[in-house]
């Protein structure tokens, strides 16, 4: 079976500090990646997606990053942390061609906070 | 492009009385509509979706949602709920052909004894 591994679950960061949010999949090749950010009364907020190894797609225009080094293997990364950046970040992935009909499997998130 | 509005964002009820959460969407092609819950601290899972066929859509968990394509609605509904249901709820559209899914901004359903 398929499972989605995100983490760390709770990171606390200073302002202007760097950030690493890895998400693997296992059971599965090829997955489709996502990163969602969820602010508080804003629902989520989709941010990047990938559909193979090194193709990244950035939704929002923003201080953050994405890269997929392995078929697997999602990171959302930052040089510098803004406050603006705090917020429940959540991996999914879904299986398919595109074809609108797949449904998304989450990860259990992470909670940034940056002070 | 698509977008999502639920038009509650928070909604009490009381366990065993039914509920209604409502979802409005906008979208100049063919989309695709879902239900997503969400548990405190935890991802979301699928509660149902509307692809194609009867309006009246079942999911897990007794819950239902009905596809009105001349309102553009996709509410999503429960003839009585329990305390386990509570959490947060979050309509979403993907257009067909298309890697997106796009979320609304969420309802937050509280049931209370």
């Amino acid at each position: 079976s398929q499972t989605i591994h995100q983490w760390p679950a709770t990171l606390v960061q200073p302002v202007g500090s760097p950030l690493s949010l890895e998400c693997t999949v296992e059971g599965t090749s090829n997955p489709n990646l996502y990163w969602y950010r969820q602010a508080a009364g804003r629902g989520l907020q989709l941010l990047f997606y990938s559909v193979g190894i090194g193709q990244i797609s950035s939704e929002v225009p923003q201080n953050l990053s994405a890269s997929r080094p392995q078929d697997r293997q999602f990171i959302l990364s930052s040089k510098k942390l803004l406050l603006s950046d705090s917020g429940f970040y959540l991996c999914a992935w879904s299986e398919g061609l595109g074809t609108g009909e797949e449904k998304l499997f989450f990860g259990s998130g992470t909670q940034l906070s940056v002070l | 492009a698509q977008s999502v509005t639920q038009l509650d964002s928070q909604v009490p009820v009381f366990e065993e009385a039914p509920v209604e959460l409502r979802c409005n969407y906008s979208s100049s092609v063919s989309v695709y509509l879902f239900w997503y819950v969400q548990y405190p601290n935890q991802g979301l899972q699928l509660l149902l979706k509307y692809l194609s066929g009867s309006t009246l859509v079942k999911g897990i968990n007794g819950f239902e949602a009905e596809f009105n394509k001349s309102q553009t609605s996709f509410h999503l509904r429960k003839p009585s709920v329990h305390i386990s249901d509570t959490a947060e709820y979050f309509c979403a559209v993907s257009k067909t052909g298309g890697f997106k899914t796009i979320f609304g901004a969420g309802t937050r359903l509280f049931v209370k004894a």
